[in-house]
């Protein structure tokens, strides 16, 4: 199975700010990365795949970049409904894997 | 708008089989290429993919869970199930079904809200 390894696991930062989180893969998985946003007791919400391309409807806010084994989410300035955690997920092959999640609290 | 909504007991007796339904409503359920995904979550941990199929019957499931789960397609009543044997504590976890499409085969664009089930005596 490809390990996905998500960092930090929490992260405490401000509205405005710029932050950013990185996901590695135990082997190379191209630009197979998915990322997305959890709220509490909601369900996951797709916000980018293919590493870098934001699915329709996510503000502009939300980037992702990377390709081979290391990857890295960014929000460029935090909002209010931001507050959330964030999954990555390969989508290169069977089985699925996610990485543990980053926390981002105010 | 495509919506799943997953429906099933709440609650499962340890050694018993979990069953749980996803209703798919505002599309097709048996469209081309849609792939159909069952994705589980434990109380307070990360998500857990548990299998995917697609509209064709093909299946594709986690090999920790491959020997008790069985996902199948109702055309008929525009739902997908899952069913898991022999349940244990470790099963306890609110259960989503998802939809992915097409070369993003793997990539969950819609999800259903969850349903939490709790293995129990």
């Amino acid at each position: 199975d490809i390990q996905m390894t998500q960092s930090p696991s929490s992260l405490s930062a401000s509205v405005g700010d710029r932050v950013t989180i990185t996901c590695r893969a135990s082997q190379s998985i191209s630009n197979y990365l998915t990322w997305y946003q959890q709220k509490p007791g909601k369900a996951p919400k797709l916000l980018i795949y293919a590493a870098s391309t934001l699915q329709s409807g996510v503000p502009s806010r939300f980037s992702g970049s990377g390709s081979g084994t290391d990857f890295t989410f960014t929000i460029s300035s935090l909002q209010p409904e931001d507050f959330a955690t964030y999954y990555c997920q390969q989508s290169y092959g069977t089985p699925v894997t996610f990485g543990q999640g980053t926390r981002l609290e105010i | 708008q495509l919506q799943l909504q997953e429906s099933g007991p709440g609650l499962v007796k340890p050694s018993e089989t979990l069953s749980l339904s996803c209703t798919v409503s505002g599309g097709s359920i048996s469209g081309s290429p849609h792939y159909w995904g069952w994705i589980r979550q434990p109380p307070g941990k990360g998500l857990e993919w548990i299998g995917s199929m697609y509209y064709t019957g093909n299946t594709y499931y986690s090999p920790s869970l491959k020997s008790r789960v069985t996902m199948s397609l109702d055309t008929s009543k525009s739902q997908f199930s899952l069913k898991v044997n022999s349940v244990a504590a470790a099963d306890t976890a609110v259960y989503y079904c998802a939809r992915a499409s097409g070369s993003n085969w793997l990539v969950f664009e819609y999800w259903g809200h969850g349903t939490p089930v709790t293995v129990s005596s």
